[in-house]
């Protein structure tokens, strides 16, 4: 079947604008999970989405960073007033939920340029 | 929080050898995944195994909860077996939500 899928895969912007990535889970995967992987790093968690709940945003590095998510499908990363320092590859992954598994499954991530 | 330790941080094999990878952890485990990411950055999985022992062709993993590690298994390394492999972890008493993922060991397998 279909694994999570992002876009766009690359992304060059200057500084100061506004960007939008996007996220398509697994189907039928109801929590949906972002994270961040600077350079030779590991993977920092941003933000997650489960079911109706209210998402855990306890991961966003600054205000400037929001999420949204539509019912238990698309997801979208926004980040305004982009700063050279959100330059990384933006990972969204997905994962089912109360059926004995919470594996999480990463898309292939979008590559952020801030110049 | 749960801080996660991975070692060696580098590891150089020739093809055909076996290694064994860790993974240290501060506090208990819900959930624990180790990862390839391939030169295209790509995660690939390869265990979902907060405790006990999985075998998947030449890769197998054991968790001991009750000691906080966890170990990856390589035999016969091949050179598609190379890139950065990372264990993950969501601490008990999470709500299933985010993993923390150690810093990565870099292999390279040369022919």
């Amino acid at each position: 079947g279909a694994g999570v899928s992002q876009s766009p895969s690359n992304k060059v912007t200057e500084k100061g604008k506004d960007v939008e990535l996007r996220c398509d889970p697994i189907s039928g995967h109801t929590a949906l999970y972002w994270y961040r992987q600077r350079l030779g790093q590991g993977l920092e968690f941003l933000i997650y989405f489960q079911g109706n709940s209210a998402p855990d945003k306890s991961g966003l590095p600054s205000d400037r960073f929001s999420a949204e998510r539509t019912g238990e499908s698309v997801s979208t990363l926004t980040i305004q007033r982009t700063q050279q320092e959100d330059s990384a590859v933006y990972l969204c992954a997905s994962s089912p939920w109360g059926v004995g598994t919470y594996e999480q499954y990463f898309g292939p991530g979008t590559r952020l340029t801030v110049t | 929080g749960i801080q996660v330790e991975q070692s060696p941080p580098d590891l150089i094999l020739q093809e055909g050898a076996n290694s064994t990878l860790r993974c240290n952890f501060s506090d208990s485990v819900n959930n624990l995944q180790w990862f390839h990411q391939n030169p295209w950055g790509q995660l690939i999985n390869l265990f979902y195994i907060p405790s006990g022992t999985k075998q998947n062709g030449r890769l197998s993993a054991t968790t001991v909860a009750t000691e906080r590690y966890s170990l990856l298994y390589i035999s016969s390394s091949q050179t598609t077996d190379s890139g950065v492999y990372f264990c993950a972890v969501e601490g008990e008493g999470g709500a299933n939500s985010k993993l923390t993922f150690g810093k990565g060991i870099t292999l390279s397998v040369r022919p």
